[in-house]
């Protein structure tokens, strides 16, 4: 079963004030993970999509990495618009053919205080 | 273009009654799946659509099925709804081969009381 786990749950920095957030997953084979941002009762909004070991994709103040076990999203000088929840989601190679079932992580709730 | 929509935004529902939520995917895209987010959770894969047939299924019982039509758009119908089915219900879209980026809609949030 795939399995993913964002840590940590919550997180609160300055303005300014650079972290990353970590998601450690499981998959029997994996076909992608992705990075989404969710603002409050809105729907997951698409940020990256990783494909293998050492891949990174950045966009603007967001950066994603990908290892065999692990992704981090890393946020730079972040701003107040950047607070939301951050979710990860892994897709197994093995969920059939066109399949685009995606396997979620709880999130991480980041909150930027000016 | 327009991207997932989704309709209605707000339902509240009573006990044992069924519930119909409706999306129409990003254009371009011919795959439509279903997601199920409680509060605090991470979305919960439902089942997914493709050239009208159900394709796959999550960990859902029967009181959760669907419908594509031939323009792609797609209905989710629960049937003798359960305090534990109010939730955010997503619809995504995506296209066949699963190798592109998944679109959500803004969800619809659903209350049974």
């Amino acid at each position: 079963e795939d399995q993913v786990t964002q840590s940590p749950e919550a997180l609160r920095l300055q303005e300014g004030e650079s972290s990353s957030l970590n998601c450690s997953y499981t998959v029997s084979g994996l076909r992608g993970l992705f990075w989404y941002r969710q603002d409050p009762g809105k729907g997951p909004e698409f940020l990256f999509t990783l494909y293998s070991a050492g891949e990174e994709k950045e966009k603007e103040r967001l950066k994603a990495t990908l290892t065999k076990k692990e992704s981090f999203l890393h946020i730079t000088a972040p701003k107040p618009e950047d607070s939301a929840t951050y979710l990860c989601a892994v897709q197994s190679a093995y969920s059939g053919a066109g399949s685009y079932q995606l396997t979620f992580g709880k999130g991480t709730k980041l909150s930027v205080i000016p | 273009d327009a991207g997932v929509t989704q309709s209605p935004t707000h339902l509240i529902k009573t006990r044992g009654q069924q519930v119909t939520l409706r999306c129409s995917p990003k254009s371009g895209h011919d795959t439509v799946s279903w997601y199920q987010q409680a509060l605090g959770q991470g979305p919960q894969f439902i089942f997914q659509y493709y050239e009208e047939e159900e394709r796959q299924r999550g960990n859902f019982p029967d009181r959760f099925s669907g419908h594509q039509f031939p323009n792609y758009s797609s209905e989710l119908n629960v049937n003798a709804l359960l305090l534990g089915d109010s939730a955010l219900y997503l619809c995504a879209s995506s296209l066949v081969g699963g190798r592109t980026e998944a679109f959500f809609g803004q969800g619809t949030r659903l209350t049974v009381v």
